[in-house]
């Protein structure tokens, strides 16, 4: 069985860092491209970054680009999302999420909240 | 990327069709056969219900079907029953491993 399971978010002032990690089971990590997909409280879903199976390729959204880093170790089956200079609008809960070119399986989420 | 256009809300009787629709562009939607569609229950994480425009994942039941035309992609729901209630998102692949996502429809069971 798929399992995603997200950890790391939290309160945290404007400026601060926040580093969340996604620990994958059940697939073969290495073999597939993961994703960051992140929810506003109340709002629609937005695709963050992803990552190929690899780790030699990695992608931003325009709105993260600069600020965010995404990485993962496939000895340790984890995804990370390290978080730098969040903004109150990064406030969200953010999905790992497997990816073909689709989100085939996510995980629950794990809120980040961005406020002084 | 701006999000993909869906109606707010849309509702149904038991037993009636509904029909989503989720209008992008020739940059997304128009461009790849990539759209897939989720389910979304408060609180919870999305669910795949539609991928590659038209293919249901398995457990998925026959009464979601989905199409695209042009730059719009169209998710059914035949049969509606009351575990159907939810919000429901498009998403497409908009090159160069990027993605964008619907604005989200709540479908309402009356």
């Amino acid at each position: 069985e798929v399992q995603l399971v997200e950890s790391g978010g939290g309160l945290v002032q404007p400026g601060g860092s926040l580093r969340l990690s996604c620990a994958a089971s059940g697939f073969t990590f290495s073999s597939y491209d993961m994703s960051w997909v992140r929810q506003a409280p109340g709002k629609g879903l937005e695709w963050v970054s992803g990552i190929s199976d690899s780790g030699g390729s990695t992608y931003y959204a325009d709105s993260v680009k600069g600020r965010f880093t995404i990485s993962r170790d496939n000895s340790k089956n984890t995804l990370h999302l390290q978080m730098n200079s969040l903004r109150a609008e990064d406030t969200a809960i953010y999905f790992c999420a497997k990816v073909l070119r689709h989100f085939d399986y996510w995980g629950q989420g794990t809120l980040v909240t961005v406020s002084s | 990327q701006s999000a993909l256009t869906q109606p707010r809300s849309v509702s149904g009787s038991p037993g009636q069709s509904v029909t989503i629709s989720c209008t992008g562009t020739s940059s997304d939607v128009g461009g790849y056969n990539y759209v897939s569609w989720y389910q979304q229950d408060p609180g919870k994480a999305p669910k795949l219900m539609i991928y590659d425009v038209s293919k249901r994942p398995s457990g998925v039941p026959d009464r979601f079907s989905a199409s695209k035309s042009g730059n719009t992609a169209s998710l059914t729901i035949s049969g509606l029953q009351a575990e159907d209630e939810g919000d429901y998102y498009c998403c497409s692949y908009a090159g160069t491993y990027t993605w964008v996502f619907g604005t989200g429809t709540q479908v309402t069971v009356l």
